[in-house]
């Protein structure tokens, strides 16, 4: 049982590139969500997910998409970079209140260190 | 809008003292505040929790308190460590979070236990 899995751990981007991180849970959880994680500024929710198929904004959206076409992963695409999403992505996931788990506790992955120069 | 806000930002205690950290929040209708550990280089884990109905609850060494009334709620921990330097992110549900699971998170206090 892994838990939630990311990759990759790191990456360099270049202005204008762009790349996707990959978040994977085994623990057939039906939310996920993408934050991004800077100094001073704690935990910001940046898309989420409630099931298979539907995705949904977060507090900082802008210049990010993503897609869940399955239910065990969620996607977070950069489609041209900037040096303003130079961060460390955590993605994490959840079950419905009711289940084996604390209501609403998220687990989250290990992150991705992304630079864009 | 919703919002967390969470101070200190860093704290600083000997081992063997205690440390309190304490977070406000904005929506009256958040049910539900956990309280994350994140050591260096690793991923949020969750340490404790508490629900509106509620006011305190321990486990161990460590406790968190709510006020609903006043909307502040709070993490104590006792006899602390070298080992609980780390740095605490306070968070609440948010509005809508029965059907997405939403929270809002504080901005962290980084804890610094001197041995």
């Amino acid at each position: 049982n892994a838990g939630v899995t990311q990759t990759p751990k790191f990456r360099v981007l270049k202005t204008g590139q762009s790349m996707t991180l990959l978040c994977a849970q085994d623990m057939n959880h039906e939310y996920m969500y993408w934050y991004r994680q800077d100094p001073g500024m704690g935990l910001r929710l940046i898309h989420y997910s409630v099931g298979e198929g539907t995705t949904a904004k977060g507090e900082v959206p802008d210049g990010y998409n993503v897609s869940r076409l399955k239910k065990q992963n969620f996607l977070l695409g950069l489609e041209s970079a900037a040096p303003s999403q130079t961060s460390v992505y955590f993605c994490a996931s959840s079950t419905l209140a009711g289940g084996t788990s604390s209501y609403n506790e998220q687990f989250f992955g290990p992150g991705t260190r992304l630079t864009v120069l | 809008g919703e919002n967390v806000e969470q101070h200190p930002s860093t704290l600083s205690v000997q081992e063997g003292d205690s440390a309190v950290i304490k977070c406000t929040y904005s929506d009256s209708a958040s049910n539900y505040f956990p309280w994350y550990k994140q050591e260096l280089g690793k991923r949020p884990q969750l340490i404790i929790d508490i629900r509106s109905n509620v006011g305190e609850k321990k486990d161990q060494r460590i406790a968190v308190t709510l006020n609903k009334t006043a909307k502040h709620f709070s993490l104590h921990i006792t006899e602390t460590q070298p080992e609980d330097s780390a740095v605490y992110f306070c968070a609440a549900t948010a509005h809508g979070s029965s059907n997405t699971g939403k929270l809002i998170f504080g901005q962290g206090t980084t804890l610094q236990v001197k041995p």
